[in-house]
């Protein structure tokens, strides 16, 4: 079994929707957790970063993590076609630590 | 901006070929990182190093080295190139000091190599 879960997708949605990207994990140690963004043919750029269980909000992306679960998501209200890109989900022990990642979710944002 | 240059975006090698794979950051970083990025595996870590001259293996070292001999530059060497390393590679830089290290990596655009 692998660390961290992710659905790789590909999920394709029309402009405006609301849309929910998951990952559950299985090391309870696991205290930071990131989402990074990665365009096509481009390097993965963070996202989003928080720390412990609770939601982060930066304009229409909502962090939430669910330590009691194991599972974390990235909410993107009022999707764009800019939003088109692969989510990854991140997470480590200790700041500075060893990132693991997830798969990857391809995100498909359809005017 | 914090840059981290890959010097090629795409190789074409063969089966047994050495290859070179250079990436220069210019943020005057402590951490630099090579990944392998894959289809429905994700990113995995191959090597890591927190100084010049210094190198820590990660999750799937094998059939790789690298070197460190400037802090800005990072390589990664296949000795000897086969099939299964086709992939992207992405370099990755970041601050060591806790206090300024939110877990954000900056990474290059990727290098795809494609070993035939």
């Amino acid at each position: 079994q692998k660390e961290v879960e992710q659905d790789p997708g590909p999920l394709s949605v029309p402009e405006g929707a609301i849309v929910s990207l998951n990952c559950t994990y299985s090391n309870s140690a696991f205290q930071y957790f990131m989402w990074y963004r990665q365009y096509s043919r481009k390097g993965p750029e963070l996202l989003m970063y928080t720390y412990s269980s609770g939601n982060k909000e930066d304009g229409r992306f909502t962090a939430q993590v669910d330590k009691s679960s194991k599972y974390i998501s990235l909410f993107i209200r009022d999707s764009q076609p800019s939003d088109s890109a692969t989510y990854l989900c991140a997470m480590t022990v200790n700041q500075g630590g060893k990132l693991i990642f997830g798969q990857g979710t391809e995100l498909s944002v359809k005017p | 901006d914090v840059k981290v240059t890959q010097s090629s975006r795409y190789l074409v090698k063969r089966t047994g070929e050495k290859v070179f794979l250079e990436c220069v950051q210019d943020m005057d970083h402590e951490n630099m990182f090579w990944y392998r990025q894959d289809p429905g595996l994700g990113l995995r870590l191959i090597y890591f190093s927190y100084d010049v001259k210094m190198k820590e293996k990660g999750d799937i070292p094998e059939g790789y080295s690298v070197s460190r001999e400037k802090k800005e530059r990072f390589s990664l060497i296949l000795e000897s190139a086969s099939t299964n390393q086709t992939s992207m590679y992405l370099c990755a830089s970041s601050f060591l000091r806790l206090a300024m290290n939110t877990g954000e990596l900056f990474f290059g655009e990727g290098s795809r190599l494609t070993v035939l």
